[in-house]
């Protein structure tokens, strides 16, 4: 099984700033990443596939990256309603796996 | 439009089963590749199962040894996933998560959720 470490935990920023969160593989996935975003309360919602593929409706503001083991989605400037919880998955190899989630909250 | 409808939620005693319906409307239950995710609370996404459409067969997760069903009514479009022999720490909210079949193995689409309780 693929184990995905998303890193880090907890991304404290303000408004306006840019978020860089991680995503590593604990082995070669290629381009297969996924990005969801999650609110309180609901589904998680599509953001990137494969690795740097917006999703339908996805402001340009997202973005992603990376190949192999390591990627990441940048937010280039945070918005009000992009503070919320971010996970990856891969789509690689069964099982589908996905990482422990980044909170990215107000600071 | 795709919209996924789950039933609603459920309180189970240890031991016991659940099932737990997913509703698609606005595409075919053949157009799309069905999966489940469970999060149990304040804990990250769980993969449990869902269909592979290279090979036509539903794949489970190895946690879920025996105790895991998935099934699909396409004279409803409407999907199933019934967890056996229940225990804590399946409790949990349950999504049915889709994409189309073209491109599988991630999800455009997401149903509501159906939080099961399991407590004596």
């Amino acid at each position: 099984e693929i184990v995905l470490t998303q890193s880090p935990a907890t991304l404290s920023l303000s408004p306006g700033e840019r978020a860089t969160l991680s995503c590593r593989a604990s082995q070669s996935i290629g381009g297969y990443l996924v990005w969801y975003q999650q609110k309180p309360g609901q589904a998680p919602r599509l953001l990137v596939y494969d690795a740097s593929k917006r999703a339908t409706g996805i402001p340009a503001r997202f973005s992603g990256s990376g190949s192999g083991t390591d990627f990441t989605l940048t937010i280039s400037s945070l918005e009000p309603e992009d503070f919320a919880v971010y996970h990856c998955q891969q789509r690689s190899n069964w099982p589908l796996t996905f990482g422990g989630g980044t909170r990215v909250e107000i600071k | 439009q795709v919209q996924l409808v789950q039933s609603g939620a459920e309180v189970k005693k240890p031991g016991a089963s659940v099932k737990v319906s997913c509703k698609v409307s606005g595409y075919s239950l053949t157009e799309l590749s069905m999966h489940w995710v469970r999060q149990a609370p304040g804990k990250g996404l769980e993969w449990m199962g869902g269909f592979d459409p290279e090979d036509g067969e539903t794949i489970y997760a190895q946690k879920f040894p025996g105790r895991i069903t998935m099934t699909e009514d396409k004279s409803t479009d409407t999907t199933y996933m019934e967890l056996n022999s229940l225990r804590s720490d399946d409790t949990a909210v349950y999504y049915c998560a889709a994409g189309p079949v073209t491109s599988w193995g991630f999800f455009d689409y997401w149903g509501q959720g159906t939080l099961v309780t399991v407590s004596s």
